[in-house]
């Protein structure tokens, strides 16, 4: 079954760039209609949305992060990066990704473990 | 921006019984774009149900969703001791998907 994996860098200092990588096993998002999505939540907040591409590198992102944020497919197309850059602490977050379903019925699934960025110096 | 509103914040049950939460949106959400979520302490979100009423894979049918429109509800009919933990509605409108600040059942 498909299985996505978040890495990546647990602390960054404020002013730089997060960078994340996702990588999928047990199947594969290439060559399909489904994208990588990548969501987060701060601590004790909601779910916030940042992002989605596809493995042809289509991306949609949420309106409110996309000056900041971007999106990429590996060479293997079984890998997705995101990249914020400038972070705050407000970026302090787990991010995860999951198989973003963009047919008929958009959903989620299934969802990575999530990693913990902590921004701070 | 569609903005998702869950109620109530916390809700208390006991095993056995019928929980019911609520998603209500600040305008009309296609009914093939809400979903909802379970999260558990320190895990990812699980899909619990899409399209409105659409069990996800393996998730048991004592949980059901419904609604349309700017209301939607999702009620854990039966609840078993897994079952307590936070729960997110989602939904897409206008190129942004957002979520509910979700709905913690806690065991009374």
């Amino acid at each position: 079954q498909l299985q996505l994996q978040e890495s990546g860098p647990g602390l960054v200092n404020p002013s730089e760039t997060l960078t994340l990588t996702c990588s999928v096993s047990g199947g594969s998002i290439n060559g399909t209609t489904d994208y990588w999505g990548w969501i987060r939540q701060p601590p004790g907040k909601e779910l916030e949305w940042i992002g989605s591409i596809n493995y042809d590198g289509a991306t949609y992102y949420n309106p409110s992060l996309k000056s900041r944020v971007i999106l990429s497919v590996g060479s293997s197309k079984d890998q997705s990066s995101l990249k914020v850059t400038s972070v705050t602490a407000a970026d302090t977050a787990v991010y995860y990704c999951a198989r973003h379903i963009f047919s008929v019925r958009y959903r989620f699934d299934p969802w990575g473990q999530g990693t913990l960025v902590t921004v701070s110096s | 921006e569609i903005v998702l509103t869950q109620s109530p914040g916390t809700l208390s049950l006991s095993p056995g019984e019928t929980a019911t939460l609520s998603c209500r949106a600040n305008q009309n959400v296609r009914r093939d774009y809400l979903a909802w979520y379970q999260q558990k302490p320190g895990q990812a979100p699980r899909l619990l149900i899409y399209g409105t009423s659409m069990r996800a894979t393996g998730i048991p049918d004592r949980f059901s969703g419904s609604g349309s429109g700017t209301d939607f509800t999702l009620t854990v009919s039966r609840l078993e001791p897994e079952d307590f933990a936070v729960y997110h509605c989602q939904q897409y409108g206008y190129s942004t998907h957002t979520f509910g600040q979700g709905t913690k059942l806690e065991i009374k």
